[in-house]
């Protein structure tokens, strides 16, 4: 039973290009959830969707970022020209529901920009 | 909104001893669920244990095992014959209960970074 699996490890991008993230959640996982890791900070929630749904987005910033989670195949963050503000660790996890039970985590997608 | 505060951003321990972080949050709510994470240097983030507010019971698992103050808001991991491979970024997180906006949101503190010493 895979776990949650994020790629690329790493992603190195120019100022002004995109970047896009991916997520496959556990199997048997429906709910996933993306958080932003700064340097020395803990990590912060971005989003939360479940198939086809976002459902609270609150942690987003409103330019530039967006996920989606489609019927078929990973969930997606698209970071749209990137600037060097957004260099950061994101993790994506996922849940087989929301009650409380705590997510598991991919290893993360390490952003640079450049 | 709630907070997390973990008050030492480093510790030290060695091989074989007992080490305790410290965690500190502030909710209004009554009901909740608290976590203890552990980032090692490969970067997974690892759910080490689970406790739910309601229950008065501190949570175990194995060398794991947290000290659950209710009224203080008081939430620490002890870690007992402590390991070279529990060398890590250690966060404690906070979750609220599954009805209410935001609920299925961890809200982290910043972290204890852990050195096991041999």
């Amino acid at each position: 039973n895979a776990g949650v699996m994020q790629n690329p490890r790493h992603l190195v991008r120019r100022r002004g290009q995109e970047a896009r993230l991916r997520c496959s959640p556990m199997k048997g996982h429906s709910h996933v959830y993306w958080y932003r890791q700064l340097p020395e900070e803990g990590l912060k929630f971005m989003v939360y969707l479940q198939k086809e749904n976002i459902i609270d987005e609150s942690g987003m910033p409103k330019e530039r970022f967006s996920a989606e989670f489609p019927k078929e195949g990973p969930s997606i963050l698209r970071i749209q020209q990137v600037v060097r503000g957004d260099s950061a660790a994101y993790f994506c996890a996922s849940s087989r529901d929301s009650e409380g039970r705590g997510a598991f985590f991919g290893q993360g997608t390490r952003l640079t920009v450049v | 909104a709630q907070t997390v505060t973990q008050s030492q951003p480093e510790m030290s321990v060695q091989e074989a001893e007992t080490v305790t972080l410290s965690c500190t949050y502030d909710t209004s709510e009554n009901n909740y669920y608290l976590f203890w994470y552990k980032q090692p240097p490969s970067r997974q983030m690892i759910l080490v244990i689970r406790q739910e507010a309601y229950k008065q019971q501190n949570a175990t698992e194995n060398r794991f095992s947290v000290n659950f103050q209710k009224a203080a808001k008081s939430f620490s991991l002890k870690i007992s014959d402590s390991q070279l491979g529990d060398t890590a970024m250690y966060f404690c997180a906070f979750m609220k209960p599954q009805s209410g906006a935001g609920s299925y949101q961890l809200t982290f503190g910043k972290g204890t970074k852990l050195s096991v010493i041999p």
